[in-house]
């Protein structure tokens, strides 16, 4: 079974700290994603990378940025944590190339981020 | 661009019961692909059904089907002999062929099982 892990459940920092979300994938896939899931908006794109050291913007990048050094490996830097911030984050994987989207994604159980 | 709508953000079924959850879409590309996710209340999104947009053939799997009409650009899902464990919030998405695995997903649909 593919398995997608990240690195805390549930998280509490202060407003104007850095914050760092670690995801790792299993499955050496090659893309992976971070969304934040709001009530009423769904599941919407922050990040996203399909190879090592390469990173795409999604739909919402602001106040975010990422980090890929290895390939199962993937993490969410907030440079300044906000209030606004405060949201679930899903970290997914998918064994797909560029120019490719028809994988699964597989998704990690979630980070609950409260911002103070 | 893509997007996704759910025009129903909460649906009840009662158990044994079937129910279906609707889901729109619009694409500029010609080959994509749509999926039905499920994350019970534990959180972990997985994987219910997909279809491949170039098959006319609705997918089916096991009590779960879909309803793919292209032309009207609908693509609802159908669960049969509803379960206390189909309890859960249900995402509609679509990704392009062109595109880099990124799917585009609707909000939500939150469905509870009535024993």
């Amino acid at each position: 079974d593919v398995k997608v892990t990240q690195s805390s459940r549930y998280l509490v920092k202060r407003t104007g700290e850095k914050v760092f979300l670690e995801c790792v994938q299993d499955m050496d896939h090659e893309n992976m994603f971070w969304y934040r899931q709001d009530p009423g908006l769904g599941l919407r794109l922050i990040y996203f990378s399909y190879d090592v050291k390469m990173k795409e913007k999604g739909d919402i990048p602001e106040g975010y940025s990422v980090s890929r050094e290895k390939k199962e490996r993937f993490s969410l830097i907030l440079e300044s944590a906000s209030t606004n911030q405060t949201s679930m984050y899903l970290c997914a994987s998918s064994p797909i190339s560029p120019g490719q989207g028809r994988a699964e994604q597989y998704f990690g159980p979630g980070t609950r981020l409260t911002v103070t | 661009a893509q997007t996704v709508t759910q025009s129903q953000p909460e649906m009840s079924v009662q158990e044994a019961e079937t129910v279906t959850l609707s889901c729109t879409y619009d694409t500029s590309e010609s080959d994509y692909y749509l999926f039905w996710y499920k994350q019970p209340p534990s959180r972990q999104m997985i994987l219910v059904i997909r279809q491949e947009a170039y098959k006319q053939q609705n997918a089916t799997e096991n009590r779960f089907s879909v309803n793919f009409q292209k032309a009207a650009k609908s693509f609802s899902l159908k669960i049969s002999d509803s379960q206390l464990g189909d309890a859960a919030m249900y995402f509609c998405g679509i990704g392009g062929v062109g595109s880099q695995g990124n799917l585009i997903f609707g909000k939500g649909t939150k469905l509870s099982v009535k024993p």
